[in-house]
């Protein structure tokens, strides 16, 4: 089993739904991130969080120490959000950002 | 501001060649990452350089493996005696020392053995 686990692995949407992707992990951790990678592109960094919540324009991302779990919500999709988008962690006690990566989420919105 | 650079872009090799992937990271950022991204599958960590030295590498998956980054800035990814298996996107990651620093991704190297 992966230490960090995400669903769905695929998503479609229609233009203008609220999406969720969810991110759950087995260990300890520092920090967590979401990342989007667009098809043939590079990774972008959206967040880094380590508690609470964070908002980016339509983005909003939250995390649970408790429970292990970090949501990303986009609002108001649009078709140019349709990306893979990661969800990482930096295993608690390191002291550099190695990531550890989910599989990925599949991202696609249709006009 | 320049970002990560990779080259090359795509690399096509034959079973048992040698090859080299090199990472330009953004001036300044001292901690370097390589990646590795199977088709369909999220990065997996392969070696992380602090400055001049490797402080961690522990994903490298065998001694084919091996990367080093003389100056501090640039650094080469080398597999020796290549094999279908390593066929990857080979992504590199630079940022400030730290782990709560964001990392810049280059665009990956696409590694095809043949």
């Amino acid at each position: 089993k992966n230490e960090v686990e995400q669903s769905p692995q695929n998503l479609t949407a229609q233009e203008g739904e609220f999406i969720t992707i969810n991110c759950s992990y087995s260990v300890g951790i520092s920090a967590l991130h979401w990342l989007q990678q667009h098809p043939g592109g590079g990774i972008v960094s959206l967040f880094m969080l380590s508690s609470g919540k964070k908002k980016h324009g339509r983005l909003i991302a939250t995390i649970n120490i408790q429970e292990k779990h970090s949501s990303l919500h986009i609002t108001a999709s649009h078709p140019r959000d349709s990306a893979v988008y990661i969800c990482a962690v930096i295993l608690g006690g390191t002291s550099y950002g190695k990531l550890t990566f989910g599989q990925g989420t599949i991202l696609t919105v249709h006009p | 501001g320049a970002g990560v650079s990779q080259t090359p872009s795509n690399k096509v090799t034959e079973k048992g060649k040698y090859v080299e992937l090199r990472c330009d990271p953004i001036s300044g950022h001292t901690a370097l990452y390589w990646y590795r991204q199977s088709l369909g599958q999220g990065p997996e960590f392969l070696i992380y350089f602090q400055g001049t030295g490797a402080a961690d590498d522990s994903g490298l998956p065998n001694d084919r493996f091996f990367a080093v980054r003389p100056e501090g800035s640039v650094s080469t990814l080398k597999i020796q005696r290549t094999e279908r298996g390593d066929s990857a996107v080979y992504l590199c990651a630079s940022s400030f020392s730290g782990p709560w620093e964001t990392q810049y991704f280059g665009p990956g190297t696409r590694l095809l053995v043949l």
